[in-house]
């Protein structure tokens, strides 16, 4: 079956620094990957979308120079988080449909735990 | 917009209880719905689906009917099990699979021996 892998898994980094998320699909092709945020006990929220070879589009309240999103292959898509703060502290999570499925569920990612400290 | 209500956990069932997961939503349209579920520390896996009214998604003993007049996607299982233990998310999505998917806040769902 499709399936989309993160790295890293977990992440601890200082405030201030900057983070990067991968997410790959491992056998697909993905022209268009989505990055949401999930908070303790909250639902996905969708950051942006992630478009292969073009700008990410970017949720309304998403800051687009924070949160950075390259998607320069059809198997990956990458997410940084740039001068990170504690309340940038979140589960991350990418998900990729398959550009040749029939089907057409979005495969998620195990996910990326950041801690700012 | 879009939106997904379900009722909020956490739900504690014995083994082998009856479960039933409420969800609603709101959509322009006819979405497709689907349930995912989300294992301790793990990723979101796709449980179910259903793309219009009247279909029933089922899979590893979990069902849930797509109900228009109702705007309703409920989550049922007949016999639970320890290892069905996780946060089930009810989620919908209108268009095809590059429009986003919307999410319900999840339900946890523990179930002891």
């Amino acid at each position: 079956g499709a399936v989309v892998s993160q790295h890293p898994s977990r992440v601890i980094c200082k405030s201030g620094t900057s983070v990067k998320i991968e997410c790959r699909s491992l056998d697909f092709q993905a022209t268009t990957m989505f990055w949401y945020r999930q908070f303790p006990k909250q639902s996905l929220m969708l950051m942006a979308t992630s478009n292969e070879g073009s700008k990410a589009t970017y949720e309304q309240g998403v800051e687009k120079d924070k949160f950075l999103i390259n998607h320069a292959s059809l198997t990956l898509s990458t997410l940084t988080v740039t001068s990170a703060h504690p309340e940038d502290s979140s589960f991350y999570i990418c998900s990729a449909r398959d550009n040749f499925a029939a089907a057409e569920e979005q495969y998620f990612g195990p996910g990326t735990r950041l801690t700012v400290t | 917009g879009n939106s997904v209500t379900q009722m909020e956990g956490p739900v504690t069932l014995s083994e082998e209880a009856f479960l039933t997961i409420n969800c609603t939503y709101t959509a322009t349209g006819y979405p497709s719905l689907f349930w995912y579920v989300q294992y301790p520390g793990e990723g979101l896996q796709l449980l179910l689906k259903a793309t219009k009214a009247d279909d029933k998604g089922s899979n590893k003993g979990f069902e849930a009917t797509y109900r228009k007049e109702t705007t309703s996607f409920h989550l049922e299982k007949g016999s639970v099990q320890v290892s069905d233990s996780a946060v089930y998310f009810c989620a919908l999505r209108s268009g095809g699979g590059y429009q986003k998917v919307t999410f319900g806040t999840g339900t946890k769902l523990q179930v002891i021996p």
